[in-house]
C-alpha cells in the first residue's frame, strides 16, 4: 500500500541549531512530494514541493529539502532554527501526473517541532 | 486577495445531530477539497469538488457529504454525528484541482 512515514513524532532543538525532519514514502513510482507546516490553531502552509529536476529544493522561511530516490526520502532541513519555527510539520505526496479529478494529498502523521531558547 | 475562509471556527454538537461546515475558496479558484485531521488518524482526504460536481472521494462513510455552489463556495455536512467525528476539518482550494493547495484555518468540531 502507498504510504508516507515521518519517523519522528516529536523533535526538540535549540534556537540557532540545525534541523532535519525525516520523510520516507512507499509508492510504485516517485510521487510529487511536499512539506507543509501547521502552527497551532492554523491551517496548513506549503513550505516547498518537488516534482522533478534538481533534487535539492528551496522553500519559504529558509527551509530546503532533498529528494533521494535511492532512499525514497524527502527530508526537510534548516541550517538555523528560529523560535517561530515551532510548529507541526507534515510531509505529503501525490502520485505523479495527478491533477484535477484524481488529485488528493496523502500525509504523514507529522513531526512536532519544539524550539528551546 | 483573501485566503480560504472557513466558518464557523468552532462547533460543539451532540451525538446524533448533524452539522454543516462552510468554505469560501480564494477568488477564482474552482476546486475545493476537504480534509479531516484527528490525532489518531492524522490528515485524511474527504472529497473534492469542481464546478459543482464531486470529482474525487476518500474512504469515509456516507454520513459525510458535501456540495459546491455556482460561486465555488462549498459546504460539508456530517449527519448522525459520532464521537469519533470530533476533528479539525480543513478546506483547501486551487484553481483547477491540483497543486498548489491553499488551506483555510479549519473548523474545530467537538462531538459530545
Amino acid at each position: 500500500a502507498q504510504s508516507v512515514t515521518q519517523p519522528d513524532i516529536h523533535i526538540t532543538v535549540s534556537e540557532g541549531a540545525s534541523l532535519e525532519l525525516r520523510c520516507n514514502y512507499s509508492y510504485g513510482a516517485t510521487p510529487y512530494l511536499f512539506w507543509y507546516v501547521q502552527s497551532p490553531g492554523q491551517g496548513l502552509q506549503l513550505l516547498l514541493k518537488y516534482f522533478s529536476g534538481d533534487t535539492l529544493v528551496q522553500g519559504i522561511k529558509g527551509f530546503e529539502a532533498e529528494f533521494k530516490r535511492s532512499q525514497s526520502s524527502f527530508n526537510l532541513r534548516k541550517p538555523s532554527v528560529h523560535w517561530s519555527d515551532a510548529a507541526e510539520y507534515f510531509c505529503a505526496v501525490v502520485p505523479q501526473n495527478s491533477g484535477g479529478s484524481n488529485y488528493k494529498l496523502t500525509f504523514g502523521k507529522g513531526t512536532l517541532l519544539t524550539v528551546n531558547p | 486577495k483573501a485566503g480560504v475562509t472557513q466558518t464557523p471556527r468552532y462547533l460543539i454538537k451532540t451525538r446524533g445531530q448533524q452539522v454543516t461546515l462552510s468554505c469560501s475558496p480564494i477568488s477564482g479558484h474552482r476546486s475545493v477539497s476537504w480534509y479531516q485531521q484527528t490525532p489518531g488518524q492524522g490528515l485524511q482526504f474527504l472529497f473534492e469538488y469542481f464546478s459543482e460536481t464531486q470529482r474525487n472521494k476518500g474512504n469515509f462513510p456516507g454520513r459525510f457529504s458535501g456540495r459546491q455552489f455556482s460561486n465555488s463556495r462549498s459546504e460539508m455536512n456530517v449527519s448522525t454525528l459520532e464521537l469519533g467525528d470530533s476533528a479539525l476539518y480543513l478546506c483547501a482550494s486551487s484553481l483547477e484541482g491540483g497543486t498548489p493547495l491553499h488551506f483555510g484555518n479549519g473548523t474545530r468540531l467537538t462531538v459530545t
